[in-house]
């Protein structure tokens, strides 16, 4: 089953603007990871932030976490065309933390 | 330093049949886990494999076996395929368990046909 549901399920912007997608989950985590999938392909690593932080800023990455709420959020700035893929959150648990439980997803377009 | 490499890019079954597919952990990784990714749905954890021992297993039935061999390499075997195996089988590796962010390979797309 789905730990995690993100929202929007899909978002569409200008190239320049800035992207926000939100996931929540529901148990007990040991972190939290944000990967970004192009075309059906393979998963690429963005950021990872442990359940004891709150902020985590990578390039034009943001990344905060309330496990009080059991919710993160992924906000890319000034986004580009080349932006544009699936983003996924995925929940290592406190007390099993051999596998990632994925999102369903966010689909960015950028338009250029 | 590689990443992670899987084979084949893509494949076609038909029902009944079996399939291995294989992955490359990125150098320096022991730990390698399957995903399999249906078509607009997020990755759902199959299994991994730690130091070629299974330390872990998603809600798979036991046609969906692996192994992991002595350089940190492994398979993923389907046995008597079913038209809804088709999905997009990603391999995963990192060093130790889930604490650290994950390498994945681009995937092996599979077709039941």
């Amino acid at each position: 089953s789905q730990q995690g549901e993100e929202d929007p399920q899909a978002l569409s912007i200008q190239e320049g603007e800035n992207a926000t997608m939100n996931c929540s989950y529901k148990t007990s985590i040991n972190n939290l990871q944000w990967y970004r999938q192009n075309s059906g392909r393979g998963l690429v690593h963005l950021i990872l932030i442990r359940s004891n932080e709150r902020e985590k800023h990578s390039g034009r990455l943001r990344v905060t976490l309330d496990t009080s709420k059991k919710s993160s959020s992924l906000l890319i700035t000034a986004s580009r065309a080349a932006d544009t893929a699936s983003y996924f959150c995925a929940t290592v648990l406190t007390y099993n933390t051999d596998k990632l439980i994925f999102g369903t997803g966010t689909r960015l377009q950028v338009f250029p | 330093e590689t990443g992670v490499t899987q084979s084949p890019t893509h494949l076609i079954k038909t029902r009944g049949q079996q399939v291995t597919l294989r992955c490359s952990s990125q150098s320096g990784h022991n730990t390698v886990s399957w995903y399999q990714q249906a078509l607009g749905q997020g990755p759902q954890f199959i299994f991994q494999y730690y130091r070629e021992e299974e330390n872990g297993r998603g809600n798979f039935p036991p046609r969906f076996s692996g192994l992991q061999f002595p350089n940190y390499s492994s398979e993923l075997n389907v046995n008597a395929l079913e038209l809804d195996d088709s999905a997009l089988y990603l391999c995963a590796s990192s060093l130790g368990g889930g604490p650290y962010g994950y390498t994945f390979g681009s995937g092996t797309r599979l077709t039941v046909v």
